[in-house]
């Protein structure tokens, strides 16, 4: 069936390191979201990429969808503690009318 | 202004009972969704409400799992002879619109837990 793999799983960063999440696609996305989840909370929209090759920012917080619309990434730059949570893209495949979500990836800061 | 609400916030149940799980979403969407997060897990796609009809219920995972949306509203996920396997907590989202260009609004979610 369709399916979102992110990678890695886990990542313990130092306060003010880098971070990045990958999420790849078995098949072409229509779009892509991503969202943050908090320990203990429920998953909040971070933004929405459409376009092939398209990049944007928020802040720290870098996204980018590949060319062939089969993966994209979250970059945060020199993170601080308020970035702990689970990250999660979720694709819209073709003519599909769910949202297929990734399994996420948890990062945890260290002050 | 109120985002999703969902009611109970936790529901402990034995093996073979029956529950059901209330969703209230922002007012004016159309879109309702309803997704199981199992722990370390991502949200696991349901069921989707185009106002009061079932556009989509491929998500189910069996005919003990049935949800509905009367007045395009208020929607009830309900779970016949709940098996241990149904423990998770239940995510209801809801969006202004049913297409892939809206964001979908989560609630607290309902964490099921079948002894």
């Amino acid at each position: 069936g369709q399916q979102v793999m992110q990678i890695p799983q886990y990542q313990h960063v130092q306060e003010g390191e880098d971070f990045t999440t990958y999420c790849n696609s078995s098949t072409t996305l229509s779009n892509i979201q991503w969202y943050k989840q908090r320990p203990g909370g429920h998953p909040v929209f971070l933004i929405q990429l459409v376009k092939s090759g398209e990049v944007k920012k928020q802040k720290r917080l870098t996204f980018q969808f590949g060319e062939a619309k089969k993966n994209s990434s979250l970059h945060i730059t020199a993170t601080q503690t308020t970035d702990v949570g689970t990250y999660f893209c979720a694709g819209w495949m073709g003519s599909a009318r769910q949202l297929t979500f990734g399994s996420g990836t948890q990062l945890t800061v260290l002050p | 202004g109120a985002g999703v609400s969902q009611t109970p916030s936790n529901k402990v149940t034995e093996k073979g009972k029956y529950v059901e799980l209330r969703c209230d979403p922002i007012s004016g969407h159309t879109a309702l969704y309803w997704y199981r997060q199992s722990l370390g897990q991502g949200p696991e796609f349901l069921i989707y409400f185009q106002g009061t009809g079932a556009a989509d219920d491929s998500g189910l995972p069996n005919d003990r799992f049935f949800a509905v949306r009367p007045e395009g509203s208020v929607s009830t996920l309900k779970i016949q002879r709940t098996e241990r396997g149904d423990s998770a907590v239940y995510l209801c989202a809801s969006s202004l619109r049913g297409q892939l260009a809206y964001e979908q609004f989560f609630g607290p979610g309902t964490r099921l837990t079948v002894l």
